[in-house]
């Protein structure tokens, strides 16, 4: 069975200062892993995807992660925090054992972004 | 924009009313999902619609549940007898065959408050 665990609840950083969020994955297939972005009241956005190409995705605003088979994880990063980033960060893996292929979520890492 | 759309976007009812969510995926999609999320939680499968049928239902979907989509385009998410741990935000999300059909794109949800 698909899992992913973020290790983070909560992360709060500097306005300028890098941010990393962690998350670890378990699979038993090659893992389609994603990272989502809520902002207060808005919707779910998707910031990247991993699918078996490279193993460094860049996403949208300029949020990257990287895949690590050998770690079982996929670690969010961003050079230098804004404070728009203030939100919260779902690590998801879609779940590839049957055809539904729903996603399974992390339980969320609060990002707290201080001036 | 023609992105997923959701109706009505907060609910309040009382305990045992009856109430009925609607979604609109992005036009091409031909998968639909359902999500439940609570408060600090992130979202959960409930159910998927490949077109006009439905193929899977998570345990969480009690009997009160139902889900349509009727001609493979809208859905609709019914909760009959609502109780009190029916309030969460439900989240319908769509995705496209072939190469992007890991990819899940959310709607902004239905928050539902049960009193």
């Amino acid at each position: 069975a698909q899992s992913v665990t973020q290790l983070d609840s909560h992360v709060s950083v500097s306005e300028g200062t890098p941010v990393l969020l962690r998350c670890n994955y378990s699979s038993s297939y090659s893992p389609s892993l994603f990272w989502y972005v809520q902002h207060p009241n808005k919707g779910l956005q998707l910031l990247l995807k991993y699918t078996s190409a490279a193993t460094l995705v860049k996403g949208i605003n300029g949020f990257e992660a990287e895949f690590k088979k050998s770690e079982t994880s996929f670690h969010l990063t961003k050079p230098s925090a804004h404070m728009s980033d203030a939100a919260e960060y779902f690590c998801v893996v879609s779940d590839q054992g049957g055809a539904t292929n729903k996603l399974i979520f992390g339980t969320g890492t609060l990002l707290a972004v201080q001036p | 924009d023609t992105g997923v759309s959701q109706d009505p976007r907060h609910k309040i009812t009382k305990r045992g009313q009856n109430v009925t969510f609607r979604c609109d995926p992005i036009s091409e999609h031909n998968r639909l999902y359902w999500y439940r999320q609570t408060l600090g939680q992130g979202p959960e499968f409930l159910t998927y619609f490949q077109n006009e049928a439905q193929l899977e239902k998570s345990r969480l979907l009690s009997d009160r549940f139902s889900a349509e989509r009727p001609k493979g385009s809208f859905s609709t998410l019914e909760i009959q007898r609502t109780e009190q741990g029916d309030s969460a935000m439900y989240l319908c999300a769509s995705s496209q065959p072939g190469y992007g059909m890991y990819e899940q794109y959310f709607g902004p949800g239905t928050r539902l408050t049960v009193t």
